[in-house]
């Protein structure tokens, strides 16, 4: 069975750091696309990042040059790293498979 | 970069069906689109994706009320016998260029 766990969320202030992770069993992360999508209170969802089975990563406008998408096949986990984190990307990020399965989500709150 | 447009919200009643609906924009008529449900308080769930010939691929544990077609550059989903459990928000999504788009939304009310 395909599953998706994030961690890592929770209170940071703003300009902080912080680590997702995804821990993925029944399927390969490495032999998929994997996706970070992120949901700010009582709004839609938001495209935020791609890495390719070949390891190519892609960011939407939002978040490039702030976030970076990474895997380690040996763990089997997709990361997503957060720098200089602002009000607005306040949010629950789901970690997806190929658009096709989700994890539940882990909410960062970025404030002071 | 293709937008995915959905209105706000639809409603129908207990037992009946609904037709919602996802429009892409000039130029991308043609797109795969996935469909996904999120029901209050939770994680979205894949519903399926859906080409623009109408074909669609379901994922794993989707009743068979849910169906997709497509006419032009609208891609619909279609409950039929509606439960109170299909009371959700419902995203349409579709991709281009590495980057991937969402659709705001459809909040479905079941009356």
């Amino acid at each position: 069975e395909v599953q998706l766990v994030e961690s890592g969320g929770g209170l940071v202030q703003p300009g902080g750091s912080l680590r997702l992770s995804c821990a993925a069993s029944g399927f390969t992360v490495s032999s998929n696309y994997m996706s970070w999508v992120r949901q700010a209170p009582g709004k839609g969802l938001e495209w935020l990042s791609l890495i390719y089975s070949g390891g190519s990563t892609y960011y939407a406008d939002s978040v490039k040059g702030r976030f970076a998408i990474s895997r380690d096949n040996s763990k089997n986990t997709l990361y997503l790293q957060m720098n200089s984190l602002r009000a607005d990307d306040t949010a629950v990020y789901y970690c997806a498979r190929e658009s096709a399965a989700w994890g539940q989500g882990t909410l960062v709150t970025v404030s002071s | 970069q293709p937008v995915v447009t959905q209105s706000s919200s639809a409603s129908a009643s207990l037992g009946s069906s609904v037709k919602l609906t996802c429009t892409l924009s000039s130029g991308h008529s043609n797109y795969i689109i996935a469909w996904h449900q999120q029901q209050p308080g939770k994680a979205p769930r894949y519903l399926m994706k859906l080409e623009g010939s109408g074909n669609y691929n379901k994922g794993s544990g989707v009743p068979d009320r849910f169906s997709g077609s497509s006419s032009g550059a609208d891609r619909y989903l279609t409950i039929s016998n509606l439960q109170s459990e299909d009371e959700a928000d419902y995203y349409c999504e579709t991709w281009d260029s590495n980057t991937w788009v969402f659709g705001g939304g459809t909040k479905l009310t079941v009356l």
